[in-house]
């Protein structure tokens, strides 16, 4: 069993569109981040998000950190091909970060 | 480029023979992560250094992996003996002591063992 289970795994979207990708838990996060892989680089952080309800913006980007903490969203308004990648839900384990499995997001011209 | 940095890129080699790679985290950063990668999942962690102390290991990590941080600064992974289940991504990433959930990540090792 996934700690963190991300929802869709796979999306592929026209350019312009609107999209969310979930990531949802049974436990609660005093802190979770949103990262970026593209093909044959390391991910790279988003953004880190510590407060229930918090919501923050990058961009054309809105991530969202559930009320409970057991949960977050990622929003993009108007996708572009150069939002493709793999969108990586984490927290933190003790010392270490613990990975969802991914949400691999294409946007076609 | 003061990011982390990996060593080689890319690596291919025969079953049975050793591969090590290597890890220059950012400077300032005194913690250290190893993570490994296999296609379609995210990065599972392998073991982790707070300046040289090695102060945790994963499962994963079995006895054909080591591990070190001599001097506190870059680190080394080496994989004896390979297997072709060891084909993977090896992922180095480094944080500050008081963020040490924001790690930021090297571009990482690709590894095939034919």
């Amino acid at each position: 069993t996934q700690l963190l289970e991300q929802s869709p795994q796979f999306l592929s979207i026209q350019e312009g569109e609107n999209l969310t990708v979930y990531c949802n838990s049974s436990s609660v996060f005093s802190s979770l981040q949103w990262y970026r892989q593209e093909p044959g680089e390391g991910p790279v952080l988003l953004v880190t998000v510590v407060t229930g309800g918090e919501v923050k913006k990058l961009k054309r980007l809105t991530f969202q950190f559930g009320d409970a903490r057991k949960d977050s969203s990622l929003h993009i308004t108007a996708a572009q091909p150069g939002d493709t990648g793999l969108y990586l839900c984490v927290v933190q384990g003790a010392q270490k970060l613990v990975f969802g499995q991914g949400t691999r997001l294409t946007i076609n011209p | 480029d003061t990011g982390v940095s990996q060593d080689p890129r890319h690596k291919i080699t025969k079953r049975g023979q050793n591969v090590t790679f290597r890890c220059d985290p950012i400077s300032e950063h005194n913690r250290l992560y190893w993570y490994r990668q296999t296609l379609g999942q995210g990065p599972e962690f392998l073991t982790y250094f707070q300046n040289e102390a090695q102060l945790e290991k994963s499962r994963l990590l079995s006895d054909r992996f080591s591990a070190e941080r001599p001097k506190g600064s870059f680190s080394t992974l080496e994989i004896q003996r390979t297997e072709q289940g060891d084909s993977a991504m090896y992922l180095c990433a480094s944080s500050s002591p008081g963020l040490p959930y924001e790690q930021y990540f090297g571009p990482g090792t690709r590894l095939t063992v034919t």
